[in-house]
């Protein structure tokens, strides 16, 4: 079945510093690849998003890559700050109009250090 | 609008009983999705639903029924709860081309 594999678990930084986090996914036919955010004891939410037409996304501190050939795509956070310290999700989909349902990554627990 | 709503916040459950949680959205989406979350898993699809009348079975299903007879509600039962169903459970709901929206959560602890 679908599958999405997320590394690294855990990831510590100093304030000021980039993290990056990356993705593989199985499914060749996805083309959705959002990324979530979540704080603790709250609900994720979405920080950016891509689609297989396009290479890479920008967000001012948060930029997205994608390599369909190789089936990953990456979070890249720069100038990091210790809110940005959260639990981050990746995810896929195929958006088919059928089922459109995300699958999504085990989570990276990001620590900016003060 | 109030977005993605979960009732209750907060459960706990003896072994073999059975609950019902409510997931309700007003934003009119088609798609509805229930997840559980446990550390270290990330968040496993359980079921979802493409439309009113309509439900599948998602990543990790069994012990778990759901149903989606209005359009803006979709609600997961547990039959016979089992300690391995403690999780945190989520809901979301979606349109076609846009974002996923998730409700604020309902914490489940079966003893």
């Amino acid at each position: 079945g679908e599958n999405v594999e997320q590394h690294p678990s855990t990831l510590s930084v100093q304030e000021g510093d980039s993290a990056v986090i990356k993705c593989t996914y199985s499914d060749s036919a996805s083309n959705y690849f959002p990324w979530y955010k979540q704080e603790l004891g709250k609900r994720p939410q979405l920080i950016i998003d891509i689609r297989s037409n396009v290479g890479e996304k920008k967000d001012q501190r948060i930029a997205v890559t994608l390599n369909k050939t190789a089936k990953h795509f990456s979070l890249h956070i720069t100038e990091t700050q210790p809110e940005d310290s959260a639990v981050y999700f990746c995810a896929a989909s195929r958006e088919d109009g059928a089922t459109n349902k995300l699958i999504f990554g085990t989570g990276t627990l990001l620590a900016v250090q003060p | 609008n109030a977005g993605v709503t979960q009732t209750p916040k907060f459960r706990v459950l003896k072994t073999g009983q059975s609950m019902t949680l409510l997931c309700a959205q007003d934003m009119n989406h088609e798609y509805m999705y229930w997840y559980r979350q446990d550390p270290g898993m990330g968040l496993r699809l359980i079921h979802y639903s493409v439309g009113e009348g309509t439900t599948a079975k998602g990543e990790v299903p069994d012990g778990y029924n759901v149903s989606r007879l209005k359009k803006q509600n979709f609600l997961l039962g547990l039959e016979s709860a089992a300690p391995s169903q403690t999780s945190v459970y989520f809901c979301a709901s979606r349109d076609r081309i846009y974002e996923q929206y998730f409700g604020p959560g309902t914490r489940l602890t079966v003893t």
